[in-house]
């Protein structure tokens, strides 16, 4: 089972930023969090990870709480191309392996004009 | 740089046939993942390689099988189909170096059993 939790549904306002919640109240102190998102009947994409830091890249910025519990996915500046299924992932050691990724229902965001 | 490719990108297949998807990983990584994806069950993973070797599988039955080549490249294969065989297969790539390698996706080939 995933070990994230997340809204099923969010609206942002095309030009705000939109912040997507994430809890992972179980997670390890090894455990990296990652997002991607899903645009309909395309890959899901790689968005950001993080440790244990707040970590910034061109596409967004991720903000994890300092017990890791918790995190916040931001989008400064929300398009309508944004528009799309969100994934927060706990990426575990399962089975020995380098860790893969269990998805979770995710959060669709929607980015009205 | 060239992303994961898959191919074909639509398939169309009978009951009780058997097929082979087709995935080439972005240049320099060296693991593999499956991923198959249905509208009931989600994102559900099938298995992983690194350097030609199933590093581990999910919880699917035997008539799904990988395998990885030399250059990284890898296939898999879905024998005798089923009906609930009908999904989105997901390719992803990484440098495999560990929970601090991203996975990168294809766009994955569309599979319907007919």
């Amino acid at each position: 089972d995933a070990k994230t939790t997340q809204p099923t549904s969010m609206d942002c306002a095309e030009g705000r930023a939109a912040n997507l919640p994430c809890n992972h109240s179980t997670i390890s102190g090894n455990e990296y969090v990652y997002w991607y998102r899903q645009i309909h009947s395309q890959g899901p994409q790689y968005i950001i990870h993080g440790l244990k830091n707040n970590e910034t890249n061109e596409m967004a910025s991720l903000i994890i709480t300092e017990d890791r519990k918790s995190s916040t996915l931001i989008l400064p500046h929300a398009t309508l191309r944004d528009t799309a299924v969100y994934y927060c992932i706990v990426r575990v050691n399962y089975g020995g392996s380098q860790g893969n990724l269990i998805f979770g229902k995710g959060t669709k965001l929607s980015v009205k004009p | 740089k060239a992303g994961v490719t898959q191919t074909p990108r639509y398939l169309i297949k009978t009951r009780g046939q058997q097929v082979t998807l087709s995935c080439s990983p972005i240049s320099g990584h060296r693991s593999v993942s499956w991923y198959q994806q249905t509208p009931g069950q989600g994102l559900q993973f099938l298995f992983e390689y690194f350097s030609e070797t199933q590093r581990n599988k999910g919880n699917f039955p035997g008539r799904f099988s990988g395998r990885q080549f030399s250059n990284s490249r890898s296939e898999m294969n879905v024998s005798t189909l089923e009906l609930g065989d009908s999904a989105l297969y997901l390719c992803a790539s990484s440098l495999g170096g560990g929970f601090n390698s991203p996975l990168h996706f294809g766009n994955g080939t569309r599979l319907t059993v007919t």
